[in-house]
């Protein structure tokens, strides 16, 4: 079983719905979650971080985890086209961070 | 602020030859690593460096892979023999403590 599971997509949806990205994780060791956003042929680029359970909210994007159930997500209000890319969740721990696979997300205009 | 900064961008080797990567961190950061990124996959920690310190290599196939962080601040990754399936993007990411910062990558391929 990987350590961070992530719905590799590819998921179409039209400029301006609400999108909804979803990691589960199995390492209780996991202290802190992120998101990443990576375009073709870039590096990843870190979107959201976040601690603890709850929402974390950054202009259009909330991250939210629940440690009880081993799950985190990230949702996208008003999608808009730049916003296609690879969504990346991963754990981190003190010693490592945990990449899932993946989820390719296009917004159609 | 500089970012990552990541050389070469790309390059092409035949297979059994070396190559060499390199990555200058952002000034200050303190953990280093280095990721092997399979298209359509997620990246894969290869190496991690807390100064000039390994903190885990468990990943890293030693018999052809070798990194190095002189002075903990610039890191070389190097493969020798490479073999086809090598064929990856390679980033090097730093961070100061807890999320990491990412340079643009080396797509390598070997042909």
């Amino acid at each position: 079983q990987k350590e961070v599971e992530q719905d590799p997509g590819p998921l179409s949806v039209p400029e301006g719905a609400i999108v909804s990205l979803n990691c589960t994780y199995s390492n209780s060791a996991f202290q802190y979650f992120m998101w990443y956003r990576q375009y073709s042929r870039k590096g990843p680029e870190l979107l959201m971080y976040t601690y603890s359970s709850g929402n974390k909210e950054d202009g259009r994007f909330t991250a939210q985890v629940d440690k009880s159930s081993k799950y985190i997500s990230l949702f996208i209000r008003d999608s808009q086209p730049s916003d296609s890319a690879t969504y990346l969740c991963v754990g981190g721990s003190a010693r490592q961070l945990t990449f899932g696979s993946g989820t390719q997300l296009t917004v159609l205009p | 602020e500089a970012g990552v900064a990541q050389s070469p961008r790309y390059k092409i080797i035949e297979k059994r030859q070396s190559v060499a990567f390199w990555c200058n961190p952002i000034s200050g950061h303190a953990t280093l690593y280095w990721y092997q990124q399979i298209l359509g996959q997620g990246p894969k920690l290869l190496i991690q460096f807390q100064n000039n310190g390994v903190v885990d290599d468990s990943q890293l196939p030693k018999d052809r892979f070798s990194a190095e962080r002189l002075k903990g601040v610039d890191s070389t990754l190097k493969i020798q023999p490479a073999k086809l399936e090598d064929s990856a993007v390679y980033l090097c990411a730093s961070s100061p403590g807890g999320g990491a910062f990412f340079g643009q990558g080396t797509r390598l391929t070997v042909v």
